[in-house]
Parts: C-alpha cells; structure tokens; sequence
C-alpha cells in the first residue's frame, strides 16, 4: 500500500520550453502533497506544498511563477516547470501524505529534468 | 529550531557484519521521526515511523529505536542488498514540514 508515481520518470527539453512532471497516489486520497529538488550527493530540499483545491505554498527562495503547481484532486499533483534553463535541471521528487497520525509523507521515484 | 543529525556520513561492512546509525534530533514536540531507504537516482522508500519514546520497529534485517534524543538504525547480518544512503527526517508540532537529516551511505561488500 501509500504507492506513489511519478511521470515521466525522466525528460530532456530545450532551454525555454515548459515541462509538466505529475505526481500520482495510487492506493490512497493525499490531503498534501509535497515537492523536492534533489542535488547530487545531497539530501532533499522542499520546494513546496500543495493542498487539494488549494493554492500551493512555497518555500523561501523558490520563485512561483517558474515553478507552477496544481493540485486538481485528492490523488493527483503536478509540477510544471516554465521557461526551464539548464540551472533547472535536477531530480525532482513529490511526495503524498495520508493525514494520518505521524504523517508519514510516500515519495514518488523521481524525475530527472535536463534542460539543454 | 528543527534540527537532525546523522551518523556516520559513510559506512562500510562486510556481508554479515552488523552495525547501526545514528540520527540525533532536537524538535518541538515530535510528532513522529522517520526513516527512509534512497537508492541512486530514486525516490526515498518508507522504512519506518516511530511516534515515541521507546518505541521499535522490525523489518526483515533492520530495527529502529527512538529515544527522547535520538534514533537508531541497526541493521543485522546485512547483505550487499542493504547498501543505499538511509535518510532519517523528523516533524514537529511547530511545522508540516520534514527535517532531513543529511542521510548515511551505507556499502556492504559481499
């Protein structure tokens, strides 16, 4: 059970282009669903969350307007990246929250964004 | 504020060695610590939730301990299998937010 997808698992784009990156739960309704940037060797960095129907909350420092996020129902997230440029390039993780006691937040396999 | 530690930062066992790691943590009012699996170039994979002190989880070959200051990962007889980095994070009452400690590389050599 708390299985959680992501798609595309990776995706290469031209500098400029938009890129849409969806975060599913699969087996459970998410009340919050988060999203991570991941940096080789390191470890994860919030870049916000999102509750269903709701206007997503940013971290300090991550712009909004390049980092879009949609959280359009209980199972479904996603992240769009606009006007990405090579610094965007990342591993992007998104993560699902049951609401339950402790909150144990199920991440997705991520998706490796190269913006050329 | 928030904050957790891991140790070591790298280990290295031989198969069947057996050993543990370490996450100090400082939160206000913990609403539960966690620990993660994360293999190259994947997501974290769900270990463990402890809520309390003195509370343990099993699974297969790990254990997972909490004490008011800090959690144990102890890994018994473990296989080349076991190797990735093991993340441990914490919530607190204060936030909705999971502090990451900077995770442990564990190498197991057959």
């Amino acid at each position: 059970g708390a299985v959680v997808s992501q798609h595309p698992s990776w995706v290469i784009c031209k500098s400029g282009t938009s890129v849409k990156i969806e975060c599913r739960s699969l087996d459970f309704q998410a009340t919050t669903m988060f999203w991570y940037r991941q940096f080789p060797k390191q470890s994860l960095m919030l870049m916000a969350t999102s509750n269903e129907g709701s206007k997503a909350t940013y971290e300090q420092g991550v712009e909004k307007d390049k980092f879009l996020i949609n959280h359009a129902s209980l199972t479904l997230s996603t992240l769009t990246v606009t006007s990405a440029h090579p610094e965007d390039s990342s591993f992007y993780i998104c993560s699902a929250q049951t609401g339950t006691r402790g909150d144990t937040q199920y991440f997705g396999p991520g998706t490796r964004l190269t913006v050329l | 504020e928030d904050q957790v530690t891991q140790s070591p930062e790298a280990l290295r066992l031989q198969e069947g060695e057996s050993s543990s790691l370490n996450c100090s943590y400082t939160v206000s009012g913990l609403r539960g610590l966690f620990w993660y699996r994360q293999d190259p170039g994947k997501g974290p994979e769900f270990l463990f939730t402890l809520y309390s002190a003195g509370e343990e989880k099993e699974k297969e070959r790990l254990k997972a301990t909490l004490t008011k200051k800090e959690s144990f990962l102890h890994i018994t007889a473990p296989k080349p299998e076991d190797s990735a980095t093991y993340l441990c994070a914490v919530r607190g009452d204060s936030s909705y937010k999971l502090i990451f400690g900077s995770g442990t590389r564990l190498l197991v050599r057959p």
